[in-house]
């Protein structure tokens, strides 16, 4: 069964470094998202993107976070300038034209020292 | 203030229990997920509902419009049942999803 995969599985940066964080979605899909999960709290929504554009983001993805889908295959989420508070496990997800089932990937959980 | 709730927080069965777990909402949407996150972390999507009622193996989701309301039910639960369910709406006519909190689900044998 096709599956959405991320990689790293986990990532240890110094604060104030860029993450690239990578996704490679179910092929045929055309809707791609960013959530993030901070340790002990919900599941938070951070982007959407089709037709190679951003169609919705949340307020806490500022400036400081870009996406991207370089090729036919991957799709980035980049932390320019990583906090503290950006630890967290983050999960891609994708769907496809009728959108009604998002497909998760397994999570990057990313530790920011 | 657009949130989504759900009830309980914790929930303990014996197996074989039948399980509910709600979730309300406080803005119109339309449609709610239901969503399964692992022990280890992994989120896997159970039903996306617009109306009425799915059902998928043991799962069962309902979904009743005007009272913002909607229950997922699990009957003869199992210990691999064991995890945290999420409800998410979306905000209307976006993609953002808002999530609930979580039920974490513990069956004992």
């Amino acid at each position: 069964e096709p599956e959405v995969t991320q990689t790293p599985s986990h990532q240890v940066t110094q604060m104030g470094q860029e993450v690239i964080l990578r996704c490679v979605p179910i092929s045929n899909h055309l809707y791609f998202y960013w959530y993030r999960q901070i340790l002990g709290q919900k599941v938070e929504f951070l982007v959407s993107f089709y037709n190679n554009e951003i169609s919705e983001k949340s307020e806490i993805f500022d400036d400081q976070f870009s996406v991207e889908r370089p090729d036919g295959s991957n799709f980035t989420l980049k932390i320019r300038s990583t906090k503290l508070e950006d630890s967290a496990m983050y999960f891609c997800a994708s769907s496809g034209p009728v959108r009604e089932t998002q497909y998760f990937g397994p999570g990057t959980r990313l530790l920011v020292l | 203030k657009n949130e989504v709730e759900q009830s309980p927080q914790n929930l303990t069965a014996q197996e074989g229990e039948f399980i509910t777990i709600n979730c309300s909402y406080s803005v119109g949407i339309s449609a709610l997920h239901w969503l399964q996150q692992h022990p280890g972390g992994g989120i896997v999507s159970l039903f996306m509902l617009s109306s009425g009622k799915k059902k998928h193996g043991r799962l069962i989701a309902s979904i009743y419009l005007q009272e913002k309301h909607s229950s997922l039910h699990i009957t003869a639960s199992h210990p691999r049942d064991s995890a945290v369910y999420i409800c998410a709406a979306p905000l209307g006519g976006t993609d953002k999803l808002i999530f609930g909190t979580g039920t974490r689900l513990q069956v004992f044998p």
